[in-house]
């Protein structure tokens, strides 16, 4: 079965600054794909980023970027030049081709203005 | 807003109820799945609806179960609520076409309360 763990319940970065967060999964599947979901104190859920399993080229939306290594099943996130507004819980999503999507655990983030 | 709606917002039923939650999926969408958060945990995945069928499920018992209309909006019922029903309830749609789905969106969710 597959398995999301994200190893940080709770992370801080000064604002400004760079911080990343820890994803890594578990699966036997060569096709999938990851996402990283914020969920801030509304409970809305909103997707950050999006990677291809089958694409090498590591996925960037503006401030945010991953790093994809599919031979070690990590998938970390970078969030650079950190804003008050990115507080939130992050959340990493395994999805297969069947469409079943697994969360991991979620990590807290805060920024200190 | 990812336009996709859930109602009712907030919902507290005794143990034994039965509850409807609702979902109204993003224009264009034509797939649902709905998921349960408990308070401090990720969400996890009950069932997808695609074309009015159940499309795969999570490990939820038989209680939980669901619809999806013609319009695509959909509903998730549950029966002989348990204390251990209450959280946070999301809908999520989607795009599928020729097979593939596109990312999910997903609602504001229902918070249910179970007494």
């Amino acid at each position: 079965a597959q398995t999301v763990t994200q190893s940080q319940p709770e992370m801080s970065v000064q604002e400004a600054e760079t911080v990343t967060l820890s994803c890594t999964y578990d699966t036997s599947e060569s096709d999938y794909y990851l996402f990283w979901y914020k969920q801030p104190p509304s409970r809305q859920m909103i997707l950050v980023i999006r990677q291809e399993a089958y694409k090498q080229q590591n996925a960037t939306e503006n401030r945010f970027s991953v790093n994809f290594q599919k031979a070690a099943k990590s998938f970390s996130l970078k969030i650079s030049d950190s804003q008050l507004g990115d507080a939130a819980m992050y959340f990493c999503a395994y999805r297969d081709l069947y469409d079943k999507v697994i969360f991991g655990p979620g990590t807290s983030l805060s920024v200190i203005p | 807003e990812t336009g996709v709606t859930q109602s009712p917002t907030h919902l507290i039923k005794t143990r034994g109820q039965q509850v409807t939650l609702r979902c109204s999926s993003q224009s264009g969408h034509n797939t649902v799945s709905w998921y349960q958060q408990a308070l401090g945990q990720g969400p996890q995945f009950i069932f997808q609806y695609y074309r009015e069928e159940e499309n795969g499920r999570g490990n939820f018992p038989p209680r939980f179960s669901g619809l999806q209309f013609p319009n695509y909006s959909s509903e998730l019922n549950v029966n002989a609520l348990e204390l251990d029903d209450s959280a946070l309830y999301l809908c999520a749609s989607s795009l599928k076409l020729a097979g593939v789905t596109d990312t999910q969106y997903f609602g504001p969710g229902t918070r249910l309360t179970v007494l």
